[in-house]
């Protein structure tokens, strides 16, 4: 258990449809990040908010991603019309002077 | 733009060995998070550290901040140690997002 929670845990779609993730962070953290992750790199940087301001988005983040975080709790990512370039696992952090703790990220398969 | 690079990006070893992972970044940072990462995904944090050394059990991690390196060592490596790890900056004002390293894939055999 660490403290993050991510949902779902797997998501298949069909290219060209929508799909929303889901980070819950932990309660006291102020800072969550999204990342992005494929298959042999390490994470990138999507998205930043710090209580409930979007603070920073990366040039990753195209206009088919949107990502809110209402009234500073969970956080969700949207992504329209998918494509297949977007198969990735979607890791959310949340960030304290003490560190960071990641959920265990949601895996999208677009086909 | 910083730069994290990992060092080295595959490591196969023995059972009881001791191992090494390096990181060197390029711009100054704020602090380095090591992190290890397990098929399927989740990430657990190892160690953050701004200087100096840190030691947990059989890891130990140091950072020299005036080269911009860092260091990963497990000693009496064992095959539950195999995983792929992470080092990650931190940017010192701002967002504080982390900058990653690709990673080092570590397999340990029985």
């Amino acid at each position: 258990d660490t403290g993050v929670s991510q949902n779902p845990r797997h998501k298949i779609t069909k290219r060209g449809q929508n799909v929303t993730f889901r980070c819950d962070p932990i309660s006291e953290h102020n800072r969550l990040y999204w990342y992005r992750q494929t298959l042999g790199q390490g994470p990138e940087f999507l998205t930043y908010f710090q209580n409930e301001a979007q603070l920073e988005k990366s040039r990753l983040l195209s206009d088919r991603f949107s990502a809110e975080r209402p009234k500073g709790s969970f956080s969700t990512l949207e992504i329209q019309r998918t494509e297949q370039g977007d198969s990735a696992m979607y890791l959310c952090c949340t960030g304290a002077v003490v560190g960071y703790t990641f959920g265990s990220g949601t895996r999208l398969t677009v086909v | 733009k910083n730069e994290v690079e990992q060092s080295p990006q595959n490591l196969t070893a023995q059972e009881g060995e001791f191992i090494t992972i390096n990181c060197s970044y390029s711009v100054g940072i704020s602090a380095l998070h090591w992190l290890q990462q397990h098929p399927g995904g989740g990430i657990v944090s190892l160690f953050m550290l701004s200087s100096g050394k840190k030691k947990h059990g059989r890891l130990i991690a140091t950072i020299n901040i005036q080269e911009k390196h860092s260091s990963l060592h497990i000693t009496a490596s064992h095959p539950r140690d195999s995983a792929v790890y992470i080092c990650a900056s931190i940017a010192g004002a701002g967002s504080y997002q982390l900058t990653f390293g690709k990673g080092t894939k570590l397999s340990v055999i029985p």
